[in-house]
């Protein structure tokens, strides 16, 4: 079956750093994805890893083990604006939709 | 450089009534998702539009929910006889082609539906 685990809340304070990992099993892999998510607002693009390794997008970083099933999004210098849900989606061609099967998102909570 | 758009942000019914939901992607974007979000859930896939045909409908939850998509634009999700379970937000993403290697899905910012 398709199963995407995600924590469901994460704290951690403004200026530091934070790791929110993502492991998945999926029938199919054509790339994996890191949206943010802000209460009662749209889902807002982040990162795409689709090959192993670590992509960098200023304060925002995003690694994936394809074999491990496992990705994280790191997140740096933290700001209070950060405060929001983090969606790992894992997308599935099969059927040819490439539609995103999503885990249940990670709620972080900046402190002071 | 309109993002995607949806109507009505907000919709209460009763139960055993009829809904609709509308989706006006991006401009150009031929690939059109619809979601739904229950409450402190992650989004669950419904249906995906190529064009105005629907490849996969896999994710509809019963016969009571059907979408269309007319002149490879807007799309109307149409809930019937709605029930309680229902009540979630409904989420449209779009993407420019749906298989590329880098596409992104972007979404809107989704009708709340509430059924009494």
């Amino acid at each position: 079956g398709q199963n995407i685990d995600q924590p469901t809340e994460m704290t951690a304070t403004e200026g530091a750093i934070v790791q929110i990992n993502c492991t998945y099993q999926t029938s199919g892999f054509n790339g994996l994805f890191w949206y943010q998510q802000h209460a009662g607002e749209a889902p807002t693009f982040l990162s795409y890893n689709v090959l192993d390794g670590l992509e960098e997008k200023g304060r925002f970083s995003s690694f994936l083990s394809r074999s491990k099933g496992y990705s994280y999004l790191l997140l740096k210098e933290l700001q209070m604006k950060d405060s929001a849900s983090y969606l790992c989606a894992v997308r599935d061609p099969v059927d040819s939709s490439y539609k995103l099967i999503f885990g249940s998102g990670t709620r972080l909570l900046v402190r002071p | 450089g309109a993002g995607v758009s949806q109507s009505p942000s907000n919709k209460v019914t009763e139960k055993g009534k009829d809904v609709e939901l509308r989706c006006d992607p991006i401009s150009g974007h031929t690939a059109l998702y619809w979601y739904r979000q229950r409450l402190g859930q992650g989004l669950e896939f419904l249906i995906y539009f190529q064009g105005n045909s629907a490849p996969d409908k896999s994710g509809l939850p019963s016969d009571r929910f059907s979408a269309e998509r007319t002149g490879e634009s807007v799309s109307t999700l149409t809930i019937q006889r709605t029930q309680q379970e229902d009540s979630a937000v409904y989420l449209c993403a779009s993407s420019l082609v749906p298989a590329g290697l880098t596409d992104t899905q972007y979404f809107g910012p989704g009708t709340r539906l509430t059924v009494l």
